[in-house]
């Protein structure tokens, strides 16, 4: 019983290149959530998603950064032109439909970008 | 906006030591709290919550407490073990936001 499943799990990228970073949900789980931790800091929420909608990205840079969950295959955070400042833990979470009010979340191993 | 603070570490016992991580809050309205633990080589996973001022949240012999007038939920285990290694994380949610401390790295020496 496969968990929320994040890669790459370690993705490093010069300047100005793009980062992708994937997260397939627990099975059954229809929402998908974005959180990063920058050093010395507690994870900050980015976005949160339904498939193929994106229902709250307010904690989402509104340049460089976005991101999808369409209907087949998993979600997709995407940094365009990276930068040293997105240098950080990247972590997704899931969580099955009508819980997502609990604050029970299921979370993956996260996804580690460094930028040179 | 809301917050969380909790102490910082690492923090290193010995087994059977009595453990407390401090965590304090600033929210609006009536945040649901949470303890995530972290293992090492793997994702978050909920720990205990509380969802009113008072409950008590417990599992694996850790316990917190929703104190409202002092704005804390701090996490206490009374004998730990080495397998409680881990970095724990407070976390308050209105709505469907977690927000999260930066966390605290527990080692337990045997």
């Amino acid at each position: 019983n496969a968990g929320v499943m994040q890669n790459p799990r370690h993705l490093v990228r010069r300047r100005g290149q793009e980062a992708r970073l994937r997260c397939s949900p627990m099975k059954g789980h229809s929402h998908v959530y974005w959180y990063r931790q920058l050093p010395e800091e507690g994870l900050k929420f980015m976005v949160y998603l339904q498939k193929e909608n994106i229902i709250d990205e307010s904690g989402m840079p509104k340049e460089r950064f976005s991101a999808e969950f369409p209907k087949e295959g998993p979600s997709i955070l995407r940094i365009q032109q990276v930068v040293r400042g997105d240098s950080a833990a990247y972590f997704c979470a899931s969580s099955p439909a009508g819980t997502a009010n609990t604050g029970e979340l299921f979370f993956g191993e996260g996804s580690r970008l460094t930028v040179l | 906006g809301d917050s969380v603070t909790q102490m910082e570490g690492p923090v290193t016992l010995s087994e059977e030591a009595f453990l407390t991580i401090n965590c304090t809050y600033t929210a609006t309205g009536y945040p649901s709290l949470f303890w995530y633990v972290q293992y090492p080589g793997e994702g978050l996973q909920l720990l205990l919550k509380a969802t009113k001022a008072d409950d008590k949240g417990s599992n694996k012999g850790f316990e917190a407490t929703y104190r409202k007038e002092t704005t804390s939920f701090h996490l206490e285990k009374g004998s730990v073990q080495v397998s409680d290694s881990a970095v724990y994380f407070c976390a308050l949610s209105n709505d469907y936001k977690l927000s999260f401390g930066a966390g605290t790295t527990v080692t337990v020496r045997a």
